[in-house]
């Protein structure tokens, strides 16, 4: 099992460019999320999803836009990047059942917006 | 979900034990107090979690207290390789309710 990924790992926008993250899991989750994390600072949440076809908003939900399309994926889009968006992205699924209470990170995209 | 409280920043010997603290005053009865650790640059990876007995796995043991109002991760023999920011948080079990990252607790396990 590869657990989360997350491509890619490195970017550089200019303001105003758009781009699309992709994180994929392989363990069956029904739950993903994504957070940033900037420089001395905790996880904040962007978005998350139940399930395949469904998101809703986290903490910091203001300037992104995901879709589950595939149970499997989840892609967080920037349409117009701003310097504010540079930041660590990760990626986190979830499973349910027992003995899955837990989330599994992935290794992070760093974004930075010129 | 329960605000947390951790100090900034710890020291431990390798090999030593690390005993890291968290309070968590206001926690509810259906709230876990999870561990997770972040080493630098990468995700963060789950360490333990527990509700009201203590707790013990390959990686870690929790001990909360019998108010519930604190508890403490300890890692038996520290590496140098456990160096990293560990987060202690409060939330009720299950996938829908979301993780809430403070600002958790640098642990410097030094040679």
């Amino acid at each position: 099992n590869a657990g989360v990924t997350q491509t890619p790992k490195f970017r550089v926008l200019k303001t105003g460019q758009s781009m699309t993250l992709l994180c994929a899991q392989d363990m069956n989750h029904e739950y993903m999320y994504w957070y940033r994390q900037d420089p001395g600072m905790g996880l904040r949440l962007i978005h998350y999803s139940v399930g395949e076809g469904t998101t809703a908003k986290g903490e910091v939900p203001d300037g992104y836009n995901v879709s589950r399309l595939k149970k499997q994926n989840f892609l967080l889009g920037l349409e117009s990047a701003a310097p504010s968006q540079t930041s660590v992205y990760f990626c986190a699924s979830h499973g349910t059942g027992m003995g899955t209470d837990t989330q599994y990170f992935g290794p992070g995209t760093r974004l930075t917006v010129l | 979900d329960a605000k947390t409280t951790q100090p900034p920043s710890m020291d431990c010997a390798e090999g030593r034990a690390a005993n890291l603290p968290c309070n968590h005053s206001t926690i509810s009865g259906n709230e876990y107090v999870y561990w997770y650790r972040q080493i630098h640059s990468q995700g963060p990876q789950y360490i333990i979690h527990g509700l009201k007995n203590n707790e013990t796995n390959e990686m870690a043991s929790l001990i909360i207290t019998e108010d519930r109002k604190s508890s403490t991760l300890i890692l038996p023999h520290a590496t140098l390789r456990d160096t990293a920011v560990y987060y202690c948080i409060v939330r009720r079990g299950g996938a829908t309710n979301k993780l809430i990252f403070g600002t958790g607790t640098l642990l410097a396990v030094q040679p």
